[in-house]
């Protein structure tokens, strides 16, 4: 069965360092990747995705992730964080349940920002 | 345009009432989902609505009952929720996918929702 793991259910860093938050997925065949950032109290925004392709990919708010096969794993990465960055982080994995689509998602990783 | 709407923002039911989600989308999306969310917590799946028909019901009590009229439209229609039911309920949408295709979901922001 399909199965998205985020070892660090919380992670600290100083604004203006750099981050990776990791993520681990299982799936049989190749999969589609997510990544989706929530701030508070709000809906969930796409920062981007992995289908095929090239395995390093950009999003949006300066965010890349690499998706890495040997290692089941799919780490956002951003050189230099900003005190606005400051939200929960899910990577997610797409799945197929019938001929429908449904996502799975981690269980979250929230971003604090120290000034 | 990206946008999925949902309203109201906030409501407020007891457990007797009856009242509605409305979650709206104008992007020729013909999938559409609604999710619950605790606090801390991913968001769960609760319906995906394929091409306007309920193709994934997770069961789902039945006091939850979705609706979708038409392909940019998804109701949930709410009757004698508990307390534990109070979350946060999300409403996304994606392109009915073809072979081989993505199927990113695009969110809305979201109703809160408190039963007393």
């Amino acid at each position: 069965a399909q199965s998205v793991t985020q070892p660090d259910i919380h992670i600290t860093v100083s604004e203006g360092a750099s981050l990776e938050l990791r993520c681990n997925y299982s799936y049989g065949a190749t999969p589609y990747l997510f990544w989706y950032v929530q701030s508070p109290g709000q809906g969930l925004q796409l920062l981007l995705k992995y289908f095929s392709g090239d395995t390093l990919v950009q999003g949006i708010k300066g965010f890349e992730a690499e998706f890495k096969r040997s290692q089941s794993s799919f780490n956002l990465r951003k050189p230099s964080v900003h005190w606005s960055d400051a939200a929960e982080y899910f990577c997610a994995v797409g799945a197929r349940r019938n001929r429908d689509d449904k996502i799975i998602f981690g269980k979250g990783t929230r971003l604090h920002i120290l000034p | 345009d990206t946008e999925v709407t949902q309203t109201p923002k906030h409501l407020v039911m007891g457990m007797t009432n009856k009242k509605s989600l409305k979650c709206e989308q104008h992007m020729g999306h013909r999938a559409m989902y609604w999710y619950k969310q605790k606090a801390k917590k991913p968001p769960e799946l609760m319906f995906v609505y394929s091409y306007e028909k309920l193709s994934i019901n997770e069961s789902v009590p039945s006091r939850f009952s979705p609706e979708c009229p038409n392909s940019s439209l998804l109701n949930l229609h709410l009757h004698a929720l508990q307390p534990e039911d109070s979350a946060l309920y999300l409403c996304a949408s994606s392109q009915r996918p073809l072979a081989g295709s993505s199927y990113e979901q695009y969110f809305g922001p979201g109703t809160r929702l408190t039963v007393t």
